[in-house]
């Protein structure tokens, strides 16, 4: 099972909306609504910040949002902050024999 | 509030074996899949194995199938990963997750290093 695609870094100022990629095929990302995103700061270990590709858990700021189109889902942050400077990983159930399967991850700067 | 707490990293050489736990506080452990992810230094997330809330149902990924063995003790609110036949490439932050809904880790411990070398 190989890992989903994402872009390895966005960047944008402050107050400005990003959006990071999560690229896989039929058997995970297309064929199923279950993708999760996840924020990771250096030293700490990941939050989940949305599931089933657009919901969102309780106490995650409504900045943040997910979709999906084909096999491509989408974590969109918009008024960016400096706080949301982090590493961000998609995740989505597979229907392989491994479950789940996480993307390469992005690195999101706040300039 | 929902704790989970790893323990049982540490340096072991390659062929060797690990064994890490995980405690679980502050929810209804029986409740809930778990799940174990690993990041190497430097690296991303990759998904290692889940278990069921009841522990009848456990999927691995094909990096560790066969060397690995997820368990739960739904008595004593504890996850474990017994890791065999270590591998250089095995070394990584070990985090377990609570599950709730289908691939989605709600909470996270703060990982247990293990690193595998010689």
């Amino acid at each position: 099972q190989s890992a989903l695609t994402q872009p390895a870094s966005v960047s944008g100022s402050p107050g400005q909306s990003i959006t990071i990629s999560c690229t896989g095929t039929s058997s995970d990302v297309g064929g199923y609504n279950y993708v999760s995103w996840y924020q990771q700061h250096p030293g700490k270990a990941p939050k989940l910040m949305i599931y089933e590709v657009s919901n969102r858990p309780s106490g995650v700021s409504n900045r943040f949002s997910g979709s999906k189109s084909g096999n491509t889902a989408s974590l969109t942050i918009s008024g960016l902050q400096a706080e949301d400077e982090a590493d961000y990983y998609c995740s989505s159930y597979t229907s392989s024999s491994t479950l789940e399967v996480f993307g390469t991850g992005t690195k999101v700067t706040v300039l | 509030q929902v704790q989970l707490v790893e323990s049982g990293g540490g340096l072991v050489k390659p062929g060797g074996s690990l064994r890490l736990s995980c405690a679980a506080s502050g929810f209804t452990f029986s409740d809930y899949y778990m799940s174990w992810i690993r990041q190497a230094p430097g690296k991303g997330l990759e998904w290692v194995s889940y278990i069921s809330s009841s522990g009848s149902t456990i999927y691995y990924a094909d990096s560790v199938k066969g060397r690995f063995t997820i368990s739960r003790d739904n008595a004593k609110n504890s996850l474990y990963l017994q890791m065999n036949s270590l591998r250089a490439e095995d070394t990584a932050v070990y985090y377990c997750a609570r599950g709730g809904i289908v691939a989605a880790n709600f909470n996270w411990g703060q990982g247990t290093l293990v690193t595998v070398s010689s």
